[in-house]
């Protein structure tokens, strides 16, 4: 069975200062893997996805995620933090399924930003 | 609008009572699903429609939950005998056949009091 683990619950960063999220999962096949960030009130926003390919990631609201195959993991990363980056973030890992994929969640990061 | 609808936004209920959780998929999507989001938890899965096939209800914590997706479009969450762990936000996402990306609604949140 797929898992993700989201070894931090809560992070405190100062505006401007750089940011990683670590996110790390077990799936026995290549994993399709995604960041989505959900502000407080909000459904959930895809941040970036990574299916194949180059492994690092672009994403939007300059977040960047690396896929590392040999540490299951898959980061999330953002150089300068911006006060309105304050949200949780959730890692998931996708399977396919009959044409879809289903989406196993880690247990999110809350993060918080000092102004 | 273009995204994922739900409805209510908020439901409060007393412990016993049957509720409805509606969710409007975005136009043309052939896929929707139901998570769950407690406090503190990330999401757990419920159940899965994918066009016309039998729905994966794997997910599903116990025979007080079903859910049923009309004319391939909206979908209606039910939970029976509501009882306090049923406390939680209950999201919709719907994605197309060919897309990766999974479309979130805002979600409902139901307190059972």
């Amino acid at each position: 069975a797929q898992s993700v683990t989201q070894p931090d619950i809560h992070i405190t960063v100062s505006e401007g200062a750089s940011l990683e999220l670590r996110c790390n999962y077990s799936y026995g096949a290549t994993p399709y893997l995604f960041w989505y960030v959900q502000s407080p009130g909000q459904g959930l926003q895809l941040l970036l996805k990574y299916f194949s390919g180059d492994t690092l990631v672009q994403g939007i609201k300059g977040f960047e995620a690396e896929f590392k195959r040999s540490q299951s993991s898959f980061n999330l990363r953002k150089p300068s933090v911006h006060w309105s980056d304050a949200a949780e973030y959730f890692c998931a890992v996708g399977r396919s399924g009959a044409g879809s994929y289903q989406l196993t969640f880690g247990k999110g990061t809350k993060l918080s930003v000092i102004p | 609008g273009a995204g994922v609808s739900q409805s209510p936004s908020n439901k409060v209920t007393e412990k016993g009572k049957d509720v409805e959780l509606r969710c409007d998929p975005i136009s043309g999507h052939t896929a929707l699903y139901w998570y769950r989001q407690s406090l503190g938890q990330g999401l757990e899965f419920l159940i899965y429609f994918q066009g016309n096939s039998a729905p994966d209800k794997s997910g599903l914590p116990s025979d007080r939950f079903s859910a049923e997706r009309t004319g391939g479009s909206v979908s209606t969450l039910t939970i029976q005998r509501t009882q306090q762990e049923d406390s939680a936000v209950y999201l919709c996402a719907s994605t197309s056949d060919f897309s990766h990306e999974q479309f979130f609604g805002p979600g409902t949140r139901l307190t059972v009091l």
